[in-house]
């Protein structure tokens, strides 16, 4: 089975500008979830998505926003870009619904420079 | 609301010494226990999870954890560590209401020869 894929792998982008990045799960699993990834915050939730809803948010501006589409891809948006949003961003599938024990599978992230 | 403490955020090592990484977590119910391990320009892997029954779980790569519930703890330990473990370890916690993990901010393992 094809793991997650993230694409771009590398993007350079200037304040103000928007970005959309794209995740396509491993076949099967319908969650998606995207996480940032800085040095100095570690790994911090953005949101997860399931069957094409929002079902959890994490604590970032609606600057950041994603949608799923109904073959389970996921794309994330940022508009009006900051400094601040340059990091990794890490898309993770999962198999089940609502279940904490599944394991997460990472791809291997968009890495974000905002000039 | 669930945390997890990783205490060390770098782990300097020799080649074939034992290493432990040390996590902490807090939570009021029932918790799922999940080491995963990045290595440079990678996403995250699964490396173990504890979900139920024995404490003890292991990898295929020689790693292994211990869930102890009286310390809420859930250290990663190897006895003897390559130049290919080095790499950033992240503990997390799932359950408790919420089927998102939680992560903790990283232990940046450094194997030197």
């Amino acid at each position: 089975k094809a793991g997650v894929t993230q694409t771009p792998r590398y993007l350079i982008k200037t304040r103000g500008q928007q970005v959309t990045l794209s995740c396509s799960p491993i076949s099967g699993h319908r969650s998606v979830s995207w996480y940032q990834q800085t040095p100095g915050q570690g790994l911090q939730f953005l949101f997860e998505y399931f069957s094409e809803t929002q079902r959890n948010k994490g604590n970032f501006p609606g600057r950041f926003s994603g949608r799923q589409f109904s073959n389970s891809r996921s794309e994330m948006n940022v508009s009006t870009l900051e400094l601040g949003d340059s990091a990794l961003y890490l898309c993770a599938s999962s198999l089940a619904e609502g279940r904490a024990a599944d394991t997460q599978y990472f791809g291997p992230g968009t890495r974000l420079t905002v000039l | 609301a669930q945390s997890v403490t990783q205490l060390d955020s770098q782990v300097p090592v020799f080649e074939e010494a034992p290493v432990e990484l040390r996590c902490n977590y807090s939570s009021s119910v029932s918790v799922y226990l999940f080491w995963y391990v990045q290595y440079p320009n990678q996403g995250l892997q699964l490396l173990l999870k504890y979900l139920s029954g024995s404490t003890l779980v292991e990898s295929i790569n020689g790693f292994e954890a211990e869930f102890n519930k009286s310390q809420t703890s859930f250290h990663l330990r190897k006895p003897s560590v390559h130049i290919s473990d080095t790499a950033e370890y992240f503990c997390a916690v799932g359950g408790g209401g919420s089927y998102i993990p939680t992560f903790g901010r990283g232990t940046s393992l450094i194997v030197h020869p």
